[in-house]
């Protein structure tokens, strides 16, 4: 199964820069990282994905190491409503069983004035 | 508007009752899946659809039935629901897998009593 290693929380300061890191040490060549966040029980809603590339969005960034076996998505100027349960999975684009995905226990990011 | 449609938002039932939790997407996405939330458990993947008539196990599909006969919804089925199954049920749609991003409902929150 595609698991993932994510610190169960973090804090950041208002205005600063939140780095979340995430291991995912068993990830195959054509697998993409996916980050989502979660605020309170709502839906989770999409933030930005990766294969290979360091990629960045209006929302984030995310940077993906040369082995692939770990990410930090980045969000520049954390405001009080980043705060959110943050979800890094994996996801296959091909193979016998790309469309189960596994979502580890996340990070809780809390943001602080 | 895109989005992913969950009914009931709110379940309370007694065991053994049969009941359907359904989900529509409007946005002609082949991919849909289900999840259950618990608290310390984060989300967990039920069953899964590719597309009309393929459907294939989650991580947690024990108790759990769905259908996929139109393209647009998702049903999820429980037989014979027991207190265990107590959660929060989240439905998701993409267009495909690898490099596109899943759009979650708004959440079925069900009590078994």
């Amino acid at each position: 199964d595609a698991k993932t290693t994510q610190p169960p929380s973090m804090d950041c300061a208002e205005g600063r820069a939140a780095n979340l890191p995430c291991n995912h040490s068993t990830i195959s060549g054509n697998e993409y990282v996916y980050w989502y966040r979660q605020i309170h029980s709502q839906g989770p809603q999409y933030i930005i994905h990766g294969l290979k590339n360091n990629e960045t969005n209006e929302m984030a960034s995310l940077i993906i190491t040369e082995d692939r076996k770990s990410s930090t998505l980045i969000l520049p100027h954390a405001t009080l409503r980043d705060t959110a349960v943050y979800y890094c999975i994996f996801q296959g684009a091909g193979g016998t069983s790309y469309g189960k995905l596994t979502f580890g226990q996340g990070t809780i990011l809390t943001v602080h004035p | 508007e895109a989005q992913v449609t969950q009914n009931p938002r709110y379940l309370i039932t007694v065991t053994g009752k049969k009941l359907t939790v359904t989900c529509s997407q409007n946005m002609n996405h082949e991919y849909m899946s289900w999840y259950r939330q618990d608290p310390g458990l984060g989300l967990r993947q039920i069953y899964y659809s590719m597309n009309v008539e393929v459907t294939d196990k989650g991580d947690v599909p024990e108790g759990y039935k769905v259908s996929r006969k139109e393209k647009r919804n998702f049903p999820l089925i429980l037989e014979s629901p027991s207190p265990n199954q107590t959660s929060l049920y989240f439905c998701a749609s993409s267009s495909g897998l690898g490099g596109t991003t899943q759009y979650f409902g708004p959440g079925t929150r069900l009590l078994v009593l």
